[in-house]
């Protein structure tokens, strides 16, 4: 079946610091990858996707790779900062539906 | 609005009533989601509405959770005989068809049972 695996948090980091948040998943076919974020207070927002192997998604600094080998797409931000204090969901979708992982909770403290 | 939209944005209930919890989804997004999210926990899908097809209904957590999609439009929630458990966020987003599309979220509905 479809699932997803990602880093269990919550993940603390000093501001500046470098940042990998990982996620797997098992899929039949080629699904599509997402990373969504979802701020405090806020709703859920995409904040980047690759639609096949080795296709890298990017937004705010933040980077993926679609990465079919391995069954990955890493989230990483070279430097955070507190601003992206938030939640980050990893998804896959081989159709219509999708599938989250269940969340990392990130703090980046000043 | 170009965005889903979701009402009401809050509900305070007493246990055993029962609530309905209405999603606007994005014109023309033929797909539609409803999740739930409980504090500090990941999305857990409830149903899923895809065009004319039959929902797939399989993340109903019981009987007492029900969903309409009427004109391949709005989406009603409904929960009867609410019970403490069912407090959380009642999250709706819906997608063009295609699983390359991202979904679009709407801001949530915090359900309360008293």
């Amino acid at each position: 079946g479809n699932s997803v695996t990602q880093m269990e948090g919550p993940v603390t980091l000093s501001e500046e610091a470098f940042l990998t948040i990982n996620c797997t998943y098992t899929a039949t076919g080629y699904p599509s990858l997402f990373w969504y974020v979802q701020y405090p207070g806020e709703g859920l927002q995409l904040l980047l996707k690759a639609t096949k192997a080795d296709d890298k998604g990017s937004n705010k600094g933040f980077e993926a790779t679609y990465r079919k080998e391995t069954t990955s797409f890493h989230l990483e931000k070279g430097s955070v900062q507190v601003s992206d204090s938030a939640v980050y969901f990893c998804a896959l979708s081989p159709d219509d539906k999708i599938i989250f992982g269940k969340g990392t909770r990130l703090h980046i403290l000043p | 609005g170009a965005g889903v939209s979701q009402s009401p944005s809050n509900k305070v209930t007493e246990k055993g009533k029962d609530v309905e919890l209405r999603c606007d989804p994005i014109s023309g997004h033929t797909a539609l989601y409803w999740y739930r999210q409980s504090l500090g926990q990941g999305l857990e899908f409830l149903i899923y509405f895809q065009g004319n097809s039959a929902p797939d209904k399989s993340g109903l957590p019981s009987d007492r959770f029900s969903a309409e999609r009427t004109g391949g439009s709005v989406s009603t929630l409904t929960i009867q005989r609410t019970q403490q458990e069912d407090s959380a966020v009642y999250l709706c987003a819906s997608r063009i068809s295609g699983g390359r599309n991202e979904q679009f979220f709407g801001p949530g509905t915090r359900l309360t049972v008293l």
